[in-house]
């Protein structure tokens, strides 16, 4: 079956703008995490949903960063006002409920210029 | 900030066992042993957890001591293919979300 999807898989953006990046969970996990990832580095979490709401945002370096996940499926990380210190792989991974193993996909790379 | 140590790199012939150790002395009762990898530009993989038991599966086998303070992960007949980051993190039961450290870079030799 399909594994978690996320696009776009590269996103070049210039200082300032605001970008979205969207992550397809596997169908029926209610659980879905972002995480982001800088070179040589483990990844860092952001947020946690469960179903629609974030069960966990502490995550999240400040409020440029946004996300959201409506119906409890699709979710998007929103950055306002990107800077080069966005620049990162950011991760999405999901579980579904009950479960122990987190399902990752493989990433969208963001590089603000 | 990542409850566990690791070695930062590994190698290990083809063919071989790769043994990855991992410390985590400060692990609390009700939190599991979880190594997860990365091979390059992928997004991480789970391997194998456990709470005090050893446990296997077809990737690998988790020993965990009886205190608890530290962990091993046994990949039984290492391949070019598990050339990646290794990662143990110590989680609560409900996993809600993961501490992440540098993991451990095994390199498997030919």
């Amino acid at each position: 079956g399909a594994g978690v999807s996320q696009t776009p898989s590269n996103k070049v953006t210039e200082k300032g703008k605001y970008v979205e990046l969207r992550c397809d969970p596997i169908s029926g996990h209610t659980a879905l995490y972002w995480y982001r990832q800088s070179l040589g580095q483990g990844p860092e979490f952001l947020i946690y949903f469960q179903g629609t709401g974030a069960a966990d945002d502490s995550g999240l370096p400040n409020d440029r960063f946004f996300a959201v996940r409506p119906e409890g499926s699709v979710s998007t990380l929103k950055i306002q006002r990107t800077e080069r210190g966005d620049s990162a792989v950011y991760l999405c991974a999901s579980r579904q409920t009950g479960g122990t193993e987190a399902f990752f996909g493989q990433g969208t790379r963001l590089t603000v210029v | 900030d990542a409850k566990t140590t690791q070695p930062p790199s590994m190698d290990c012939a083809e063919g071989r066992a790769a043994n990855l150790p991992c410390n985590h002395s400060t692990i609390s009762g009700n939190e599991y042993v979880y190594w997860y990898r990365q091979i390059h530009s992928q997004g991480p993989q789970y391997i194998i957890h456990g709470l005090k038991n050893n446990e296997t599966n077809e990737m690998a086998s988790l020993i965990i001591t009886e205190d608890r303070k530290s962990s091993t992960l046994i990949l039984p007949h290492a391949t070019l293919r598990d050339t990646a980051v290794y990662y143990c993190i110590v989680n609560g039961g409900n996993n809600r979300k993961l501490i992440w450290g540098l993991g451990t870079s095994l390199a498997v030799n030919p």
